[in-house]
């Protein structure tokens, strides 16, 4: 159990309406990533941090935005959400940092209608 | 953006059977790691191994890693059904970003 705790687990939303997933850690690394896993793709990095409100953009980032003002807190944000962006979405930490193994929350499903 | 392809796609054995699955990157690689995941279930760790290493074992794991070609294999040894998962590739080919994943091979150990 890496403590890595992602809410809501599923969510149904509708096209155009803000949504934003939370992960939580117990553990206080610095390392946080956000994934999406859709068939055919296997899993795309979103967005990434390096520390408190230490962020970059990753392969597929375009229609998110992210937060990390506590350490223990990476927030993604769907500002106007489409049917492209129903997905399972991951959130993992590394302990040991970039390149290093990660630990993978158990995903947030999203279904944008 | 570089990521490594896992061959085959699809894997289906019977257990006791052994299970080989390859993964393909394009760029320079500091170290490759294999994850497994389970339907409806997070990623987990299985395996690293770095570029200067060229076989690594874990319990029934055995992985090779082949820096010339480009290639990496996963062989589970005496399949177990509980071993039915889909296992992904992973590297880290641009230093200071995060892991690039490949897109899975799904594997079906049936009893």
């Amino acid at each position: 159990d890496a403590g890595i705790t992602q809410s809501p687990r599923h969510k149904v939303t509708e096209t155009g309406t803000p949504v934003t997933l939370r992960c939580h850690q117990t553990e206080n690394h610095r390392y946080m990533y956000w994934y999406r896993q859709d068939p055919g793709h296997g899993l795309r990095l979103i967005h990434y941090s390096y520390g408190v409100k230490d962020t970059d953009k990753g392969e597929v980032s375009d229609g998110y935005s992210v937060s990390r003002s506590k350490t223990e807190d990476f927030l993604l944000t769907l500002e106007s959400a489409t049917s492209s962006q129903t997905s399972v979405y991951f959130c993992a930490i590394s302990p040991w940092g970039p390149g290093n193994t990660i630990y993978f929350g158990e995903g947030s499903w999203l279904t944008v209608v | 953006s570089q990521q490594g392809e896992e061959d085959p796609q699809a894997l289906s054995i019977q257990e006791g059977e052994n299970a080989t699955m390859n993964c393909s990157y394009k760029t320079s690689i500091n170290n490759l790691q294999w994850y497994r995941q389970n339907s409806g279930r997070g990623l987990v760790h299985l395996i690293l191994i770095r570029s200067n290493e060229r076989e690594k074992h874990s319990g029934r794991l055995r992985v090779t890693l082949d820096t010339s070609k480009k290639s990496s294999s996963l062989l589970i040894t005496a399949s177990r059904a509980a071993d039915t998962a889909s296992y992904f590739c992973a590297t880290d080919a641009q230093a200071g970003t995060a892991l690039i994943f490949g897109k899975g091979t799904t594997l079906s150990v049936s009893s």
